[in-house]
């Protein structure tokens, strides 16, 4: 079946960095998009940015602009987060999700509503000192 | 940006209550919300797609309404397994998201 496997739990000090990974079943790879979202501890949902997974081209949000890599292995159908100079507030869980495009009744056919619509189980990034 | 303000925060309900929940974005963005429900512990899992489209095997009892600005979740007769945490989002723009705030639902 369709699923995105992540990477296990990290402890990272300050300064350090994480390399966070979403490995793609089920489907091709390269035929839709992986998106990223974050969520801190007590807060909701951000979305972080995504990336062409034909051509590794990556977009980020505003506020994760920088310390932020998104990265393929196309080989392994296997998509990376890596966060730089860690810092105590990128303790979260991060998410990666599957960006597809899906037609509706009453819109046009050529049009796509673009949805999250598999997900990964999350991965813990914890910075402490 | 696009910014997606939820209302109730929050909201306590009883089993078999009928719940809705509403989003207002900054600006129009036509049919484009979805509304995910995230359980503790769990992965986000998309509801409905397009304001008003149900996800494939999420059950009858949510629906969503609205277009342009004002968008709403309705949740009739509540089920144990429907506590969690809701969020609309924007996809105005492909493959560039907004969330709302969350709209935590407990057990009354």
């Amino acid at each position: 079946q369709v699923q995105l496997v992540q990477s296990g739990s990290e402890l990272k000090k300050p300064g350090a960095s994480v390399k966070i990974s979403c490995k793609a079943s089920g489907y091709t790879f390269g035929t839709y998009p992986l998106t990223w979202v974050r969520q801190a501890p007590g807060q909701g949902l951000e979305w972080m940015g995504w990336i062409n997974t034909n051509t590794g081209n990556p977009t980020f949000a505003q506020d994760f602009t920088g310390r932020f890599v998104l990265s393929l292995d196309t080989s392994v159908s296997t998509a990376y987060l890596q966060i730089n100079s860690l810092k105590a507030e990128d303790t979260a869980v991060y998410y990666c999700a599957r960006d597809r495009g899906l037609t509706a009744a009453g819109a046009p056919r050529f049009y796509r509503f673009y949805v999250m619509d598999v997900w990964g189980q999350g991965t813990t990034v914890t910075v402490s000192s | 940006d696009i910014q997606m303000t939820q209302s109730p925060s929050s909201l306590s309900a009883s089993v078999g209550d009928r719940v809705t929940i509403t989003c207002r974005a900054s600006q129009t963005v036509g049919r484009s919300v979805n509304w995910y429900q995230h359980q503790p512990g769990k992965a986000p899992k998309l509801l409905i797609y397009a304001a008003s489209n149900l996800q494939t095997g999420v059950p009858s009892r949510f629906s969503g309404f609205g277009s342009g600005t004002d968008f709403t979740l309705t949740i009739t007769s509540l089920q144990l397994e429907d506590f969690a945490t809701y969020y609309c989002q924007q996809s105005s723009s492909a493959h560039q998201f907004t969330f709302g705030q969350g709209t935590k639902v407990e057990i009354k």
